[in-house]
């Protein structure tokens, strides 16, 4: 099947830092790609979809200068937060849509603790 | 606006067999999505139904009618590793995904 890469899988930053998030298409292009966030006992909230070679989409709420989406090939997309809070502690997931079908693949997620 | 229903939180018995419902309202429909989340991991993909019909895949099954936008997932001879929480997601018109909130489902011995 598919394989969706994220790293890194764990950061621990300090309050005001930046973090980039890199996801990889490993045996597949993917033309979209979608980033969720997701905390503690709640269900995955999408926060941007970026297509390759165009600027991401991003949800109503999610503020596009904090999180910087970049999707610069079918293979690699990254999630940069910027000056980090505390509040920004979740666990961030990539997925990827093959650009022959139409099914979502996960990557492994990554859990951001901002101190 | 787009609406996926499924239960917060079920409770099984090990050995026995659980359906988890799913009922949806979305822009236009193509195909609906059971993926199944694991605390503290990504959600892996469980199936994909795009017909009216039952899916049997092992111990899993999913049924779809789109007439009643409905969907439920089955699970057999449930073992403690089922544990988790069963994500509905609807591929809209534009084809993206609609997400439910997931269903926990708890195991008991």
């Amino acid at each position: 099947g598919a394989v969706v890469s994220q790293h890194p899988s764990w950061v621990i930053c300090k309050s005001g830092t930046s973090v980039k998030i890199e996801c990889r298409s490993l045996d597949f292009q993917a033309t979209t790609m979608f980033w969720y966030r997701q905390f503690p006992k709640q269900s995955l909230m999408l926060m941007a979809t970026s297509n390759e070679g165009s600027k991401a989409t991003y949800e109503q709420g999610v503020e596009k200068d904090k999180f910087l989406i970049n999707h610069a090939s079918l293979t690699l997309s990254t999630l940069t937060v910027t000056s980090a809070h505390p509040e920004d502690s979740s666990f961030y997931i990539c997925s990827a849509r093959d650009r022959r079908d139409y099914e979502q693949y996960f990557g492994p997620g990554t859990r951001l603790t901002v101190t | 606006g787009q609406n996926i229903d499924q239960p917060t939180e079920m409770t099984a018995t090990e050995g026995a067999i659980v359906q988890i419902n799913c009922t949806y309202q979305t822009s236009g429909f193509n195909g609906l999505f059971w993926y199944q989340q694991h605390a503290g991991e990504a959600p892996t993909f469980l199936s994909y139904n795009v017909l009216d019909g039952l899916e049997e895949k092992g111990r899993f099954s999913s049924f779809l009618s789109r007439s009643k936008g409905y969907s439920y997932l089955l699970l057999k001879e449930l073992q403690m590793k089922d544990s988790a929480s069963y994500l509905c997601a609807v591929l809209d018109s534009n084809y993206q995904l609609i997400w439910g909130a997931g269903t926990k489902l708890i195991i008991k011995p």
